[in-house]
């Protein structure tokens, strides 16, 4: 069975950095790419970024270009958001998820979600 | 970046009736759009890819169609756990991106 446990969620101030975790478990994970994808309360799904299967191509949307950094450990079966410079609109449940393929086309399996508040 | 469009934001369907979501591209993604369920508290779920094909888990009720700029979600009969948020993201492109979601309530 596939999951993802996010972690890492916390409340910090604007400007602020946080660094995400998720830890995969049920399936081969160096055999596929992963993203974030984050959901402000109430709210839509927004794609923040996603990495390929090793990690040489890594991919933002605008918004998070030049702030946030993602990455992962295959020996740890786990990917990583570092967020810089958080800003109040980062507010979100940050969710990790693991793509169709080696790269990245649609999310098959979504973990929970970790809460993150840039608050003052 | 591609818009994508869902319509109506909300519908009301009673148990057993059904339901028709609409999707729209701002521009061709050919099929390469997927369908998402999510329950309240609950992370999204792969519902459909391909524009058609059904994910694991998903009764043959829920069928999707289309392409290019146009797509549709049925659900031919509704039952209680299919009440939820549908969300549509496309991935034809770079950044993906996904309409901003129909809410399915109970009539």
């Amino acid at each position: 069975e596939v999951q993802l446990v996010e972690s890492g969620g916390n409340v910090v101030r604007p400007g602020g950095s946080l660094r995400l975790s998720c830890a995969a478990s049920g399936f081969t994970f160096d055999d596929f790419g992963m993203s974030w994808v984050r959901q402000a309360p109430g709210k839509g799904l927004e794609w923040v970024s996603t990495i390929n299967w090793n990690g040489d191509i890594t991919t933002y949307a605008d918004s998070m270009k030049g702030r946030f950094t993602i990455s992962r450990d295959n020996a740890k079966n786990s990917l990583y958001l570092q967020m810089n410079s958080l800003r109040a609109e980062d507010t979100a449940f940050y969710h990790c998820a693991k793509c169709s393929s080696t790269s990245c086309y649609y999310f098959r399996y979504w973990g929970q979600g970790t809460l993150v508040t840039v608050s003052s | 970046e591609i818009v994508m469009t869902q319509s109506p934001a909300t519908l009301s369907v009673s148990p057993g009736e059904r339901a028709t979501l609409s999707c729209r591209a701002s521009q061709s993604v050919s099929s390469d759009l997927a369908w998402y369920q999510q329950k309240p508290g609950q992370a999204p779920r792969l519902l459909i890819y391909g524009a058609s094909t059904r994910a694991t888990g998903f009764p043959a009720r829920f069928s999707g169609s289309g392409s290019g700029t146009e797509f549709t979600l049925t659900i031919s009969s509704l039952q209680s756990e299919d009440f939820a948020v549908y969300y549509c993201q496309q991935y034809n492109n770079w950044p993906r991106t996904f309409g901003q979601g129909t809410k399915v309530e109970i009539k």
